[in-house]
């Protein structure tokens, strides 16, 4: 059964300071992962989209990097700020003929002064 | 803003009612997709549309149905509605019929629907 799973449930961090969230996944066969950040009560907006052969990618203070071969994915927030505040969603597309989306539950991240 | 529009913003209705929801995908978009987010829960994938023919389904009650018209906007049916259907229903678009294409999917600001 395809699954995708976040690490830590929840987090919460002074402003400032960095951290990382992580999904694994046991998608097969693979595409590509995604990461979103969705603020309470609004829609996902995407932060990064990594395919098989790609290992890191930055969006800004975000970079997310990708081992395709322990099927694990994490995302970096650099000198977080109050506006990181969110859910952080990890997605991964199969690459079956009959593709779809499986959603891990989310880091509900918190950044505090 | 995604450049997706979802109508109407908030709903409330009783048990047994029917509603109809709205999307508009971004100019260009081709596919639409259809998400359901109860509360503290995470997203739900429903429905995918692609140049109005059904593309994917997931996990999508039957008492829910959706379809594409040809101007492309997309319509969520959900009926004999039970108060565990309130949730946050999310329509998003992307320009390409498989998610097996890295594209972006663009998320609209969803419509919150009360079932009382």
């Amino acid at each position: 059964k395809n699954q995708v799973e976040q690490s830590p449930q929840s987090l919460i961090i002074l402003e400032g300071k960095n951290c990382t969230l992580q999904c694994n996944y046991t998608v097969s066969p693979f595409s590509n992962l995604r990461w979103y950040k969705q603020d309470t009560g609004r829609g996902p907006v995407s932060l990064t989209i990594m395919t098989f052969s790609e290992n890191t990618k930055s969006n800004g203070r975000y970079t997310a990097t990708l081992d395709a071969d322990t099927k694990q994915s994490s995302l970096h927030i650099t000198a977080s700020q109050l506006s990181d505040s969110a859910s952080y969603i990890c997605v991964v597309s199969g690459a079956g003929t009959a593709s779809k989306l499986t959603f891990g539950t989310g880091t509900r991240l918190q950044v505090t002064l | 803003d995604s450049g997706v529009t979802q109508t109407p913003k908030h709903l409330i209705t009783a048990t047994g009612q029917r509603v109809t929801l709205r999307c508009s995908p971004r100019s260009g978009d081709l596919s639409v997709y259809w998400y359901q987010q109860s509360l503290d829960q995470g997203l739900q994938f429903l429905i995918q549309y692609y140049n109005g023919e059904e593309r994917a389904k997931g996990n999508i009650l039957e008492r829910f149905s959706a379809q594409q018209f040809p101007d492309l906007h997309s319509e969520l049916n959900l009926s004999s509605l039970e108060l565990g259907d309130s949730a946050l229903y999310f329509c998003a678009s992307s320009a390409y019929s498989d998610s097996r294409h890295a594209d972006t999917q663009y998320f609209g600001p969803g419509t919150r629907l009360t079932v009382l």
